[in-house]
């Protein structure tokens, strides 16, 4: 069974500060993760994926993630905060043949100014 | 190249009426897929699809059904309606399936049930 663990529900930054929002996984099998982002009243949008290549992923918007399996964990960071980056994060998980994406529960990223 | 198409955006219904979601996907893509969003419970696998075939279900009672047509555009009902009910109900396609590809996210349909 597949399932993800987002640790943090709010995470509040200055802008130009960097940015650590932390997700673990549970897989049984070599998964691939992702993470999306939700903008108010928008649908889903991809950041970055991880499909057993590289381990350090970097995704659009200067976002990158590093794949640890020892830790099952995929964090996604950004060195440097921008406005336009306050929405809410996904970290997600699929094993292959699941067919489904499973959700963390989310992690809101306020941006200060 | 357009994107995933949700319609309609907002839908009010009553408690006890059914209601009919549509996802058209990106042209070329055969896997479709429903998600349910909610404030308590996340976003929850509703089902899946993939040339005219359900090829996965969550775990949904049985008044959540789906459908695929031909052309890859995908339908989604629910009968009955309950208050719980009441969510953002997500549709996303991939070339094939979603665990390689990237899924793309249609906006989302704002399910209101009173």
């Amino acid at each position: 069974a597949q399932s993800v663990t987002q640790l943090d529900s709010h995470v509040s930054v200055s802008e130009g500060t960097p940015v650590l929002l932390r997700c673990n996984y549970s897989s049984s099998y070599s998964p691939s993760l992702f993470w999306y982002v939700q903008h108010p009243n928008k649908g889903l949008q991809l950041l970055l994926k991880y499909t057993s290549a590289a381990t350090l992923v970097k995704g659009i918007n200067g976002f990158e993630a590093e794949f640890k399996k020892s830790e099952t964990s995929f964090h996604l960071t950004k060195p440097s905060a921008h406005m336009s980056d306050a929405a809410e994060y996904f970290c997600v998980v699929s094993e292959r043949g699941a067919r489904q994406l499973t959700f963390g529960s989310g992690t809101q990223l306020t941006v200060l100014p | 190249k357009a994107g995933v198409t949700q319609t309609p955006r907002y839908l009010i219904k009553t408690r006890g009426q059914q209601v009919t979601l549509s996802c058209s996907p990106i042209s070329g893509h055969r896997s479709v897929s429903w998600y349910q969003q909610t404030p308590g419970q996340g976003l929850q696998f509703l089902f899946e699809y993939f040339s005219e075939t359900q090829r996965n279900k969550g775990n949904f009672p049985g008044r959540f059904s789906g459908r695929q047509f031909s052309n890859s555009r995908s339908e989604m009902n629910v009968s009955t309606l309950e208050l719980g009910d009441s969510a953002l109900y997500l549709c996303a396609s991939s070339l094939v399936a979603v665990t390689n590809t990237e899924a793309f996210f249609g906006q989302g349909t704002r399910l209101t049930v009173v």
